[in-house]
């Protein structure tokens, strides 16, 4: 089944314990992005990128760092983590860079950092 | 940067009933795209609209694009306790990534 996969789906941790959240995706699609989905704020994409080894700054990446080694797989990673990032963390894949492609999202990473 | 924004809010329907929800957006855009999230999961892509196109439809339903008045609409036709979700509409404007709305939340009641 074609999917992107998102792990953990929930956490809760304390501030500053680093944390990856990992992504993969089995499409073998070349773009893939992180968001984050907090109220009244709506998605608001924080990394991006078009393929292996390249990534991209969206709207809002302070306080985060991201990777893309193989093409399937585009982890997220906090390393010093403070209660301002808890919120919901979405993965996205399309087949290629463009607007025109339909993006295919994780279900989500609901984090707590207290 | 330029962001698309949901009208209503909130909207509660019978089931039955037509669902219509609005996008604005605030400058030129390449291909506009709603997407649908149910309770606690990932958003699903429902359809996408180039600027050059008028009206689509898929299944259920039809979505409408005016760039002269910035805004697109989606209607459901028929809804169902199903269709219960919160719907986005995302722009874009070329090469730049997708830019989302706040959404609209949908509640059809059986």
């Amino acid at each position: 089944e074609a999917q992107v996969t998102q792990n953990p789906r929930y956490l809760i941790t304390v501030t500053g314990k680093k944390l990856t959240v990992t992504c993969s995706q089995n499409m073998n699609h070349e773009y893939m992005s992180w968001y984050r989905q907090d109220p009244g704020l709506g998605l608001r994409q924080i990394y991006y990128s078009m393929n292996v080894e390249v990534t991209d700054k969206g709207d809002v990446p302070e306080g985060y760092k991201v990777s893309r080694k193989e093409k399937r797989n585009f982890p997220l990673i906090l390393e010093s983590p403070s209660p301002n990032q808890t919120s919901l963390y979405f993965c996205a894949s399309s087949p290629l860079w463009g607007n025109n492609q339909p993006q295919h999202f994780g279900d989500g990473t609901r984090l707590s950092i207290l | 940067s330029q962001q698309g924004e949901e009208d209503p809010q909130a909207l509660s329907i019978q089931e039955g009933e037509n669902a219509t929800m609005n996008c604005s957006y605030k400058t030129s855009i390449n291909n506009l795209q709603w997407y649908r999230q149910n309770s606690g999961r990932g958003l699903v892509h429902l359809i996408l609209i180039r600027s050059n196109e008028r009206e689509k439809h898929s299944g259920r339903l039809r979505v409408t694009l005016d760039t002269s008045k910035k805004s697109s609409s989606l209607l459901i036709t028929a809804s169902r306790a199903a269709d219960t979700a919160s719907y986005f509409c995302a722009t874009d404007s070329g090469n730049t990534p997708l830019v989302f709305g706040k959404g609209t939340r949908l509640s059809v009641i059986a």
